[in-house]
């Protein structure tokens, strides 16, 4: 099956600091991946489309200067949280679409990075 | 905007009971998908649904859609512990291509 690698699984950072979060997909080739958060217990927010070679679209009221999200190639897509704060604490979960699928809605999530600033 | 609700939020059920989770959402989709989230983990796929009257089982659960109805059900048939985690649904809009996920229902099995 298709597999989706995240990296850092955790990270813990000091407050101003900037921290990247990698998505790749390992065995497929996603023009499209997406970037969630989840505080704890909650659901799932959908932050950010990135698509492959063109700028990210960024859902309503997520920073684009504080997350900047970058997808250089067909397997791997990046977040970074600048000037990271407490508030910015939170679980990151990457998905990515297969450009081949037949379902455009069938996605395979990476494992999470929890990101913690003090 | 779409909205996906689940219910129940939270769910406590004793091993070998049955009982259902519903999946609500707001605008017209032939594609739904539930998914398993252990404490810490991140989503494992369990269903994707994509017609009206689809219906997939796996194991102890089963899922189904009516897209008329707007309504996916998660049906849960003689629970073991192994089935406790947080489960979600999830729903692409016709007009769209992203997930767009319900709150999640908290799952715990006991004895």
């Amino acid at each position: 099956g298709a597999v989706v690698s995240q990296h850092p699984s955790r990270v813990i950072c000091k407050s101003g600091t900037s921290v990247k979060i990698e998505c790749r997909s390992l065995d497929f080739q996603a023009t499209t991946m997406f970037w969630y958060r989840q505080f704890p217990k909650k659901s799932l927010m959908l932050m950010a489309t990135s698509n492959e070679g063109s700028k990210a679209t960024y859902e309503q009221g997520v920073e684009k200067d504080k997350f900047l999200i970058n997808h250089a190639s067909l397997t791997l897509s990046t977040l970074t949280v600048t000037s990271a704060h407490p508030e910015d604490s939170s679980f990151y979960i990457c998905s990515a679409r297969d450009r081949w699928a037949w379902d455009p809605g069938e996605l395979f999530f990476g494992e999470g990075s929890r990101l913690t600033v003090l | 905007e779409l909205k996906v609700e689940q219910n129940p939020l939270f769910l406590s059920m004793q091993e070998g009971k049955n009982y259902t989770i519903y999946c609500n959402y707001s605008t017209t989709s032939d594609r739904l998908y539930w998914y398993r989230q252990d404490p810490g983990k991140s989503l494992e796929s369990l269903f994707v649904l994509l017609s009206n009257g689809a219906v997939k089982q796996e194991g102890r659960l089963m899922a189904s859609l009516d897209t008329k109805a707007r309504l996916s059900t998660l049906h849960i048939t003689a629970a073991v512990h192994d089935l406790s985690a947080t489960y979600f649904c999830a729903v692409v809009p016709r007009s769209g291509y992203a997930l767009n996920f319900g709150k999640g229902t908290s799952l715990l099995v006991t004895p």
